[in-house]
């Protein structure tokens, strides 16, 4: 299995729809994060979590809401997004979080289309 | 100002150049520095890091800090079109990662 799953690759949803993104890594990790990745503009932090507690997030919408079981599953559950949502979001973990963590694992990511 | 700026490019260079990659930061407190490659489709992957100033070397890879003029930067040596993809630097500040935008090479066979 690959290090970090991510589900569904491609995801198209109306503005009232409720879905949710996937993300899952067999690395025992302990850190796992949100990031959003649009058409020429950098990656954007969106949620942290270390050891299944959410230690960050970065003024993101309520319209995204993170969720962490457990240190190996990650959801983030999509609700009444606008077009402008519509990029590709891409999970990762980490051995630990910390100030020279940086070895980041990505997923493949969820490209997700609002119409 | 941005906290991690690059160049977008494209840059192009020819097969066995020297790729210059170029990266500047805004938080004079930040300690690590890193580079991911991301090809086109694909997500990133952390090819080096560094956290003195000065030059580290990893096979045709090297990557340099200044921590006192705040950036860093990646040579490759006998770029390759391989080596085709999207530059990302990415700076720890404060236990966050902050990325920059991404610098896009291209080398021409």
């Amino acid at each position: 299995e690959t290090g970090v799953t991510q589900t569904p690759r491609h995801l198209v949803m109306g503005m009232t729809n409720k879905k949710s993104l996937k993300c899952e890594q067999h690395l025992g990790h302990n850190a796992m994060y949100w990031y959003k990745q649009s058409a020429k503009k950098p990656l954007e932090l969106m949620f942290v979590y270390s050891l299944e507690e959410r230690v960050e997030n970065n003024s993101v919408p309520s319209r995204f809401s993170p969720e962490c079981p457990n240190s190996s599953h990650l959801f983030l559950h999509l609700h009444t997004l606008q077009p402008e949502d519509s990029a590709l979001y891409l999970c990762a973990s980490s051995q630990v979080r910390g100030a020279n963590t940086g070895e980041l694992f990505f997923g493949e990511g969820s490209r997700l289309t609002v119409l | 100002q941005k906290e991690v700026e690059q160049n977008s490019g494209p840059l192009s260079v020819p097969e066995g150049a020297i790729a210059s990659l170029n990266c500047t930061y805004s938080d004079r407190g930040s300690q690590s520095f890193f580079w991911y490659r991301q090809y086109s489709g694909k997500s990133p992957e952390l090819i080096m890091f560094i956290y003195s100033n000065g030059d580290k070397e990893d096979g045709r890879f090297t990557a340099q800090l200044n921590k006192a003029s705040q950036y860093v930067s990646l040579l490759i040596r006998d770029s390759q079109p391989s080596d085709s993809a999207t530059y990302l630097c990415a700076v720890n500040q404060g236990g966050k990662l902050i990325f920059g935008q991404g610098t896009e090479l291209s080398v021409k066979p």
